[in-house]
């Protein structure tokens, strides 16, 4: 089955540390993307990643850290830098190029920073 | 990024009934894709249907169908003989060909009374 997963559903840390997120998709898409949900707030873009070893900002990258090492896979780092943590977060997955190119979603985590 | 905004936080409808959602959105290219995702409890994002500016003929699916007034930049979702799976949020989303991404609206809660 192709499809993208994030791990864990659910993750607890204690504030102060950072805590990776990770997503993993096999279908052979070139961009992948973070999005975080806040409550009343819709979906805002975190980071994105158009190509391996290369990523861009999106609207709220601070307090964040990715890495694409891999094609298959965009962890998430969120920083003990980020002041509200506590968040819904998905990823995304696509194909690259000209014109809009649906995203796929994950099934999320959802990080609560006691 | 460009601005999704989706006035109604709720809405409710009797089963088999019709219920309208509501979204407008600020830009200034010509060339663009709009969005209705769906969120249920699960959280997984399903794509509903999508629109392509350049398009003039309102999208449909199923039961789902849009009013797409450009001029207005108005994007409105019908939902027609609603069941009780179409219970979820549902946001309304923008592609601009310039941007590379998806930036949505604050979602609006449908609750479908049996």
């Amino acid at each position: 089955d192709g499809g993208i997963t994030q791990s864990p559903k659910y993750l607890f840390r204690k504030e102060g540390q950072n805590v990776t997120l990770s997503c993993e998709q096999n279908l052979n898409h070139d961009a992948m993307y973070w999005y975080r949900q806040d409550p009343g707030q819709g979906l805002r873009l975190i980071y994105y990643s158009q190509i391996v070893n290369d990523f861009q900002k999106g609207d709220i990258a601070e307090g964040y850290s990715v890495s694409r090492e891999k094609k298959e896979s965009f962890p998430l780092t969120v920083t003990s830098a980020q002041k509200n943590p506590t968040a819904f977060y998905l990823c995304a997955s696509s194909i690259w190029g000209q014109g809009y190119n649906e995203q796929f979603f994950g099934p999320g985590t959802r990080l609560t920073v006691l | 990024a460009q601005t999704v905004t989706q006035s109604q936080p709720e809405m409710s409808v009797q089963e088999a009934e019709t219920v309208t959602l509501s979204c407008t959105y600020d830009t200034s290219e010509s060339d663009y894709y709009l969005f209705w995702y769906k969120q249920p409890p699960s959280r997984q994002m399903i794509l509903v249907i999508r629109q392509e500016a350049y398009k003039q003929q309102n999208a449909t699916e199923n039961r789902f169908s849009v009013n797409f007034q450009k001029a207005a930049k108005s994007f409105s979702l019908k939902i027609s003989d609603s069941q009780l799976g179409d219970a979820a949020m549902y946001f309304c989303a923008y592609y601009g060909s310039n941007d590379y991404k998806l930036s949505f609206g604050a979602g609006t809660t449908v609750t479908v009374r049996a």
